[in-house]
């Protein structure tokens, strides 16, 4: 069955560094665009970045654009997010997503369980 | 900067029939948008329902449907059972950036 796990959420102070992983399995991990999304405590979800199945085609949110970035490893099936020159209002639940993106289907599908941010000095 | 707007809360008796609709600030949605819909429990990760207007997951239960309507994205729940309560978020395909819906709190009483 498909999973998708995250790690490398913490506590890191405002200007600080955090890369987090996500890792893939029961899917063929290099087929497939993967997405990052986050949700700040008692608020509704943000999408944050998606990355196509090479790596080749990149997007970023604006609020992000600049201090982070998405890459993949298609060898290791998983997903990373550098997250530079952190500010408070990063703080928030990260979930990665199985993505799909064609001229006919666009879906988030598979979602992992999430990994908590907290930037605060 | 895009916004996309849901109704921020809906309540429905149980068996009744629910639609949360999803308006963008940038016009009529249309099936270019792509639009898919999220159900979220408190304390879980969001769940996927639908994509590409109308299509279902194969988990998706058979109550819930998408559609378009009067411009807007369309979630119709028939038939709400008590486990359907919960928040609710369309999102939309911007062709290379995605936006997610505000929200809506849907209350079964």
């Amino acid at each position: 069955q498909v999973q998708l796990v995250e790690s490398g959420g913490g506590l890191v102070k405002p200007g600080g560094s955090l890369r987090l992983s996500c890792a893939a399995s029961g899917f063929t991990f290099s087929d497939y665009y993967m997405s990052w999304i986050r949700q700040a405590p008692g608020k509704g979800l943000e999408w944050v970045s998606y990355i196509s199945s090479s790596g080749s085609t990149i997007y970023y949110a604006d609020s992000v654009k600049g201090r982070f970035t998405i890459s993949r490893d298609n060898a290791k099936n998983s997903l990373y997010l550098q997250m530079n020159s952190l500010r408070a209002e990063d703080t928030a639940v990260y979930y990665c997503a199985r993505t799909e993106i064609t001229m006919i289907v666009v879906a988030l599908d598979y979602w992992g369980q999430g990994t908590l941010v907290t930037v605060s000095s | 900067q895009t916004v996309v707007t849901q109704e921020p809360s809906l309540t429905v008796s149980p068996g009744g029939t629910v639609t949360l609709t999803c308006a963008s600030s940038t016009g009529a949605v249309t099936s270019g948008y792509y639009p898919n819909w999220f159900q979220q429990k408190p304390g879980q990760a969001p769940r996927a329902l639908i994509y590409s207007t109308s299509n279902k997951h194969s988990w998706t239960p058979a109550r819930f449907s998408g559609s378009l309507l009067g411009g807007k994205a369309a979630l119709t729940l028939s038939g709400v059972q008590p486990e359907d309560e919960a928040e609710y978020y369309c999102l939309l395909y911007y062709g290379g950036a995605y936006v997610f819906g505000t929200g809506t709190k849907v209350t079964v009483l």
